[in-house]
């Protein structure tokens, strides 16, 4: 069955630094997203991107975050410069038109620790 | 404003006891409702949803959810714990972002299934 995949499964950095998270979403699939979840609370949303552009991102989105689809297979999350609160794991999801945008399937996630 | 409160950040039940995970839902909107379930060190599955139709929907695993728009509820139960139901499970509504499907999470129930 196919799935999304996401690498690496651990990343850490130090604070400042740039880094850029990857994932291979279902290959019919039209609508990504990103999702974060901080130790202990809840999975929250990002962004959302079709057509080549976001269609929506969140508060906690910021300048600090950009996504890009650079080929037709993988969709990246970069973190210009990294701070503590960043620390996280990060989902990547991917939907397709057959079953709508709801029907949302997960990678494994990132989990991204800054130092 | 869309949120999901699940009750019970932890529940332990026998194998081959009743399983029922607690989720209340605030939606401003006709609500889309989902679970997801994860097990250690994989992605976010769905389990099942909810959109239209059938207030009582079963999804894999032997789970099933009904939506109760009186209570604003949107419980899980699954007759028999088996030990593999051992995860986190996740209550999710739709956002309010457009059609692309922005999902609002619970913070997660973790199920325990003692032998």
């Amino acid at each position: 069955e196919p799935e999304v995949t996401q690498t690496p499964s651990h990343q850490v950095t130090q604070m400042g630094q740039e880094v850029i998270l990857r994932c291979v979403p279902i290959s019919n699939h039209l609508y990504f997203y990103w999702y974060r979840q901080i130790l202990g609370q809840k999975v929250e949303f990002l962004v959302s991107f079709y057509n080549n552009e976001i269609s929506e991102k969140s508060e906690i989105f910021d300048d600090q975050f950009s996504v890009e689809r650079p080929d037709g297979s993988n969709f990246t999350l970069k973190i210009r410069s990294t701070k503590l609160e960043d620390s996280a794991m990060y989902f990547c999801a991917s939907s397709g038109r057959d079953r709508g945008p709801y029907e949302q399937y997960f990678g494994p996630g990132t989990r991204l620790t800054v130092t | 404003a869309q949120s999901v409160t699940q009750l019970g950040s932890h529940v332990s039940v026998s194998e081959g006891a009743l399983v029922l995970l607690r989720c209340n839902y605030s939606s401003s909107v006709p609500p889309y409702l989902f679970w997801y379930v994860q097990y250690p060190n994989q992605g976010l599955q769905l389990l099942l949803k909810y959109t239209t139709g059938a207030t009582l929907v079963k999804g894999i695993n032997g789970f099933e959810a009904e939506f109760k728009k009186s209570e604003t509820s949107f419980h899980l139960t699954k007759p028999s714990a088996h030990m593999s139901d051992a995860a986190e499970y996740f209550c999710a509504v739709r956002g309010l972002g457009g059609s692309q499907g922005n999902l609002i999470f619970g913070k997660g129930t973790k199920l325990s299934v003692k032998p």
